[in-house]
């Protein structure tokens, strides 16, 4: 079974706080995602990876970084956290399985920027 | 531009009752697929089931089925027979086909419907 976990399932930080947020995939697969999900907004991508060093901006990438040194690990890093990133942060994987990327979640991060 | 409309914000059934979930998506893609994912409250997205463009015929698995038209865009999803158990926001989600790019690594996500199933 593929496996995506995440750093902390509840993280609570103050305002200016540089943040990381880890996500860690044990298949092998070449490409991550951080998502975060609002309510009545749904899930906005804000960066994906498809290789290693590798990056691409999704919808919503101001106020973030990411991060892939190794290709298991993809972090996600809000270099000033501000309460407007209150979210819960979701990580996902993928790799091609019969003709079509699948992703497959971590578990996300409720995260409470006071 | 693709995206994923599903209108129902929240539903509200009783237990037993069958409850059908709508998606309805815009793509310029002859190729494409289609997912649904359960989210309950513990927050994990839950694979329930991927169909591509080519292939609109209907699917039952256990109490859930979901019909695909493509003459309308539509790929709704229903329970028979609803459980608490069932209770979890649904996301219906759109790919691109594995050629058109960086865009087929991304899945466009619907909002969500939250469905409450009422004892």
């Amino acid at each position: 079974d593929v496996k995506v976990t995440q750093s902390s399932r509840y993280l609570v930080k103050r305002t200016g706080e540089k943040v990381f947020l880890e996500c860690v995939q044990d298949m092998d697969h070449e490409n991550m995602f951080w998502y975060r999900q609002d309510p009545g907004l749904g899930l906005r991508l804000i960066y994906f990876s498809y290789d290693v060093k590798m990056k691409e901006k999704g919808d919503i990438p101001e106020g973030y970084s990411v991060s892939r040194e190794k290709k298991e690990r993809f972090s996600l890093i809000l270099e000033s956290a501000s309460t407007n990133q209150t979210s819960m942060y979701l990580c996902a994987s993928s790799t091609l399985q019969e003709g079509v990327y699948e992703q497959y979640f971590g578990p996300g991060t409720r995260l409470t920027v006071t | 531009a693709q995206k994923v409309t599903q209108a129902q914000t929240e539903i509200s059934v009783v237990e037993k009752e069958d409850v059908t979930l709508d998606c309805v998506y815009e793509t310029r893609d002859t190729t494409y697929y289609l997912f649904w994912y359960k989210q309950p409250p513990s927050g994990e997205l839950v694979f329930l089931i991927r169909r591509n463009s080519f292939d609109e015929q209907n699917e039952i698995s256990g109490r859930y089925s979901w019909n695909f038209q493509k003459s309308t865009s539509s790929f709704n999803f229903t329970i028979t027979a609803s459980q608490v158990v069932d209770s979890a926001v649904y996301f219906c989600a759109l790919s691109e086909d594995q050629y058109s790019g960086a865009g087929s690594y991304q899945l466009t996500f619907g909002k969500g419907t939250k469905l409450s199933v009422i004892p």
